[in-house]
């Protein structure tokens, strides 16, 4: 079956630690996105990738870095100068990005990532 | 900038009573509306969405319509199941989204409904 797939479910990060967020998808979807989600609160934009190789900031991309060597993967690391890390992390992918109206986000189930 | 307002929840209803979930939006220009519903412990999936003034989306009994003259997109269901308990947002995506603002899509704050048998 086609997805997404984000790994793991359940990730704690210590003082002063980097982690890393995994996220696949087979969609073969040009555009992948990260989102981060807290209580009360809609999705915020932390980074996104239109193609390979390339990606830009979000609206709240400081504290993280993504990197996009194939297509399939995005990978977010949360770094030690994020000081406030505990929320549910989205990442999503979406077809064709010359394409206007196709605005369809597809959705990975999450992982939440909370400082011991 | 844009944004999305939805009415404060959580939202608890009993089975087969009618729904509304209030959504307003300020952006320039025409954006696209959607709605998107996230269930315990998953991503989110989109509901319905809809493209241009007076479209209405509808999906599962849910439906919406794009009111442009009082920017709002408020979804509705005439009769709510326990199935139907999850988290509903309500987003924009610019009308000039293309390049760089391709799929940056505003999200509301979500609104939390439980249906009770």
């Amino acid at each position: 079956d086609g997805g997404i797939t984000q790994s793991p479910k359940y990730l704690f990060r210590k003082e002063g630690q980097n982690v890393t967020l995994s996220c696949e998808q087979n969609l073969n979807h040009d555009a992948m996105y990260w989102y981060r989600q807290d209580p009360g609160q809609g999705l915020r934009l932390i980074y996104y990738s239109q193609i390979v190789n390339d990606f830009q900031k979000g609206d709240i991309a400081e504290g993280y870095s993504v990197s996009r060597e194939k297509k399939e993967s995005f990978p977010l690391t949360v770094t030690s100068a994020q000081k406030n890390p505990t929320a549910f992390y989205l990442c999503a992918s979406s077809p064709r990005r010359d394409t206007p109206t196709n605005e369809k986000l597809f959705f990975g189930s999450g992982t939440q990532l909370s400082v011991l | 900038g844009d944004s999305v307002t939805q009415m404060e929840g959580p939202v608890t209803l009993s089975e087969e009573a009618f729904l509304t979930i209030n959504c307003t939006y300020t952006a320039t220009g025409y954006p696209s509306l959607f709605w998107y519903v996230q269930y315990p412990g998953e991503g989110l999936q989109l509901l319905l969405k809809a493209t241009k003034a007076d479209d209405k989306g509808s999906n599962k009994g849910f439906e919406a319509t794009y009111r442009k003259e009082t920017t709002s997109f408020h979804l509705e269901k005439g009769s709510v199941q326990v199935s139907d308990s999850a988290v509903y947002f309500c987003a924009l995506l610019p009308g000039n989204a293309g390049g760089t603002s391709y799929g940056k899509l505003t999200f509301g704050q979500g609104t939390i409904l439980t249906v009770h048998p």
